[in-house]
This record gives C-alpha cells, structure tokens and sequence, in this order.
C-alpha cells in the first residue's frame, strides 16, 4: 500500500516563530488532507490539498502531486497550535481510503 | 446540522464482551468509515460504506463487523472484544466516494481489560 512519511516527528516553537511541517507519500494520489488534533484527541480538517496552495488565515498548505510531497506552512505560531498534525493520503484508484502519516507533535511555548 | 456524531465517548469492557459502537451523520453523506488510532500513531481504516447496503473491508478489519441500513448511520460491532481492540475509534463520512474531504466524528475511547 502506499506509503506516508512525516517529518519531523518532533518539533518545539517559541511562541510568534514560523515552522514548516512535511508530508511525502510514496504514490500518485487524488486526495490529501492536512489535520490538527487538538490535546482532546479531536481531529481539525485544516486542508483538502491534492494539488495546489490554499492558505487560511496563519496556516497555508502546498501539494507538489507530481513530486509527491504536501508541505503545511504555520507562521506566527500560538500555544493553541500544539497538538499533532496529521497528513492523511487516498491513492488515485480509493481516494478515500485514508493512509495516515505517523503526524507531527508540535509543542508551542509561550 | 451535528455533523458527525459518536455514542458513547468512552466505554470499558471485559475480554470477550460484545458491544457496538454508534456512528451517525446528518449531511446525506455517501461514504462512511471507521478508524483506529493507537498510542502515538495515525489512523487506521476499519471498514468503509460506499453507500446504504454496501460495506468493505479496510487495512485492520479482524474482529470487527459493520452494516449500512441507512444512509445516515454506521455501527460498527465488536463481537468478542480483546484487549488488543483497546483504542480510540472515530468514524468518519465525506460526500463522495472517489476522493474528497472527509470529516470526522469526536471519537470513541475504548479500553478492554
């Protein structure tokens, strides 16, 4: 099945510092999204990013689907940023069958 | 408009209990889907519905049983838990089947001791 990988795993931000999360998946696919579970353990829909830029308020995304790799762009980070963020993949032929990434935890200290 | 919605939030069981898991949505969604999320990890796919009737299997479907009566509803059934079932299961549902954004419910906690 396809493959997806994360990176860091790890990542600790001063409060108002810009960080950049990535996602590289191992084959074509028609469906990604970028999720950010909150430390209640609910999971935020912040992109549906197959291909393209999106950018919603701080937070922007970029999916290169020919390069396959998808990068989440945080700027100005807040302590309501921590939490794990998640990139999910469906491949061309299920789109929505996700494949999960093993996420980021990113720990935003004031 | 709920969204989807999850009962109950949290249950214990003993080894070789049965119980379902409830999943309901209210936006006329065709597909649904159940996951597992392990300590530390990402999700993993259950099972999935393409529509009412339909069902199949996801990458972890053992010791898990699912139906799609309706439209709006997909329970998903363990029916003798072990402790290796103790996770955190959300269900999931999107508009389309061929690739779109999904949406997930708030989650079930599940410990099997």
């Amino acid at each position: 099945g396809i493959q997806v990988e994360q990176s860091p795993p790890d990542l600790i931000l001063q409060e108002g510092a810009n960080s950049t999360l990535r996602c590289n998946f191992s084959d074509s696919v028609n469906n990604l999204q970028w999720f950010h579970q909150n430390p209640w353990g609910q999971l935020i829909n912040l992109f549906y990013i197959p291909s393209g830029t999106k950018q919603n308020g701080r937070l922007s995304a970029t999916t290169v689907a020919t390069e396959r790799y998808s990068l989440l762009y945080i700027s100005s980070s807040q302590t309501t940023d921590s939490g794990v963020y998640f990139c999910a993949v469906g491949p061309s032929a299920a789109g929505n069958k996700l494949t999960f990434g093993g996420g980021t935890r990113v720990l935003v200290k004031p | 408009n709920a969204g989807v919605t999850q009962t109950p939030k949290f249950q214990v069981l003993k080894t070789g209990q049965s119980m379902t898991l409830q999943c309901a949505q209210d936006m006329n969604h065709e597909y649904m889907s159940w996951y597992r999320q392990d300590p530390g990890m990402g999700l993993r796919l259950i099972h999935y519905s393409v529509g009412a009737g339909i069902t199949d299997q996801g990458e972890v479907p053992n010791g898990y049983n699912v139906s799609r009566s309706t439209t709006e509803d997909f329970p998903l059934r363990l029916l003798s838990a072990a402790p290796s079932q103790t996770s955190v299961y959300f269900c999931a549902s999107s508009w389309r089947t061929g690739g779109d954004e999904q949406y997930f419910g708030p989650g079930t906690r599940l410990t099997v001791t």
